[in-house]
């Protein structure tokens, strides 16, 4: 069965500090994994998207990794901001189309002043 | 540019009673998509339409019908909602059903409680 498992649910951490969140996945076949950002009460943003062959990705203060290998990813963020506060979900494509997309349930992170 | 605007945002209907959501998006995008999102759970897809004219199921379909009334337009009808169907349900569209680099855009969503 395809899966996506996100850790740690739920994270606070201070202002100006960095984190890091992970993705554990079993989906066959990967075509990419994306992070999306989930604002309370607002629809998911993407963040980054790569495919089998990237094993990192930035955009900003936010960087993705993927070992296809392990079928791992994680996404960290630098010196963060009250406005990270949000949900990060993690999805993997199985097989490319927007018709196969697998969520995971999303880490919620908390900044805290 | 609004990009992907649904209505209601918020909703409470009765055991039985009917409703539909209604999403339009402006960036003439060939798909359009349905999920619910439920807490602890990741979102899933009730149904998507690839492009104009054509809808199929997704992963949990049931208790839903949908309409892909133009290009912008794409509508999700509960015709005998229940408690189950108690969710947030997002819309989204994206240039191709395909594409590694296609992206995704959603709405705010529509917080549905059935009672």
């Amino acid at each position: 069965k395809n899966q996506v498992e996100q850790s740690p649910q739920s994270l606070i951490i201070l202002e100006g500090k960095n984190c890091t969140l992970q993705c554990n996945y079993t989906v066959s076949p990967f075509s990419n994994l994306r992070w999306y950002k989930q604002d309370t009460g607002r629809g998911p943003v993407s963040l980054t998207i790569m495919t089998f062959s990237e094993n990192t990705k930035s955009n900003g203060r936010y960087t993705a990794t993927l070992d296809a290998d392990t079928k791992q990813s994680s996404l960290h963020i630098t010196a963060s901001q009250l406005s990270d506060s949000a949900s990060y979900i993690c999805v993997v494509s199985a097989g490319g189309g927007y018709n196969k997309l697998i969520f995971g349930a999303g880490t919620r992170l908390a900044v805290h002043p | 540019n609004a990009g992907v605007t649904q209505t209601p945002k918020f909703q409470v209907l009765k055991t039985g009673q009917s409703m539909t959501l209604q999403c339009a998006q402006d960036m003439n995008h060939n798909s359009m998509y349905w999920y619910r999102q439920d807490p602890g759970m990741g979102l899933r897809l009730i149904y998507y339409s690839a492009s104009e004219g054509t809808t199929d199921k997704g992963e949990v379909p049931n208790g839903y019908n949908v309409s892909r009334l133009n290009k912008r337009e794409f509508s999700l009808r509960l015709e005998s909602a229940a408690p189950s169907q108690t969710s947030v349900y997002f819309c989204a569209s994206s240039d191709f059903l395909q594409g590694a680099r296609t992206e995704a855009f959603f709405g705010q969503g529509t917080r549905l409680t059935v009672v």
